[in-house]
């Protein structure tokens, strides 16, 4: 996990705010991704990206927005929190090249009140 | 569209007994299968894959898990389980040549001394 960080671990907010997610990885990955987890549906796709000028929308998209800084950095921004998004997430990377595994940070819990 | 079902919401095995933990898939092409391990407070971790060769194979911390092609199942197996095992297991597929891996709702396994 110490390959994949994410700020902040923990995160309480108010239904309106703009919250900002970010994941950095020193694994050297070209692909990075942003799950959610809810109890009982696994984790669902939010996001990826196979490199920075490449962006392209899992199966819940919607009330998010990604930005990649760099090669190493991809961050998860909700532009107006609601409190159906309380969940953990987590960023993943890959390397498609010499492994087709996910490695995932730590996950963020975020609760919207 | 690609699915994985996970059927059992939890299994519990006493330490020492063999595990499965089941898991079914759907794909329109080859799959890529994995197992993914999450622990309390951690993300998931990866155990094992299946991508192509030998139906069984073999994983960290002695799990393996055998893929039938004729049932589309991925089961994952340990013949003598320990209470350290107790964690949720993720199912999970990706097309060969696709891009996005899709996750099942996980099976809580506890394992009792």
């Amino acid at each position: 996990d110490a390959d994949v960080t994410q700020t902040p671990r923990n995160r309480i907010t108010k239904t309106g705010k703009r919250i900002m997610l970010e994941c950095s990885q020193t694994k050297g990955h070209d692909r990075m991704y942003w799950y959610r987890q809810d109890p009982g549906l696994g984790l669902r796709l939010i996001y990826y990206s196979f490199d920075v000028k490449d962006i392209n929308k899992g199966e819940i998209s919607d009330g998010y927005s990604v930005s990649r800084q760099a090669q190493a950095k991809f961050s998860l921004s909700l532009e107006s929190a609601i409190p159906n998004q309380t969940a953990l997430y987590f960023c993943a990377t890959s390397d498609f090249v010499n492994s087709v595994a996910l490695y995932f940070g730590p996950g963020t819990r975020l609760t919207v009140l | 569209a690609q699915s994985v079902a996970q059927p059992e919401d939890q299994v519990n095995v006493a330490e020492g007994n063999p595990l499965t933990v089941k898991c079914t898939y759907s794909v329109s092409g080859n799959p890529y299968l994995f197992w993914y391990v999450q622990y309390p407070n951690r993300g998931l971790q990866f155990l094992l894959k299946y991508i192509t060769g030998d139906n069984l194979v073999k994983g960290s911390y002695g799990f393996e898990a055998e893929f039938n092609k004729s049932q589309t199942s991925f089961h994952l197996k340990k013949p003598s389980a320990l209470v350290s095992d107790s964690a949720l297991y993720f199912c999970a597929v990706r097309e060969n040549g696709g891009f996005k891996t899709i996750f099942g709702a996980g099976t809580r396994l506890f394992v009792k001394a």
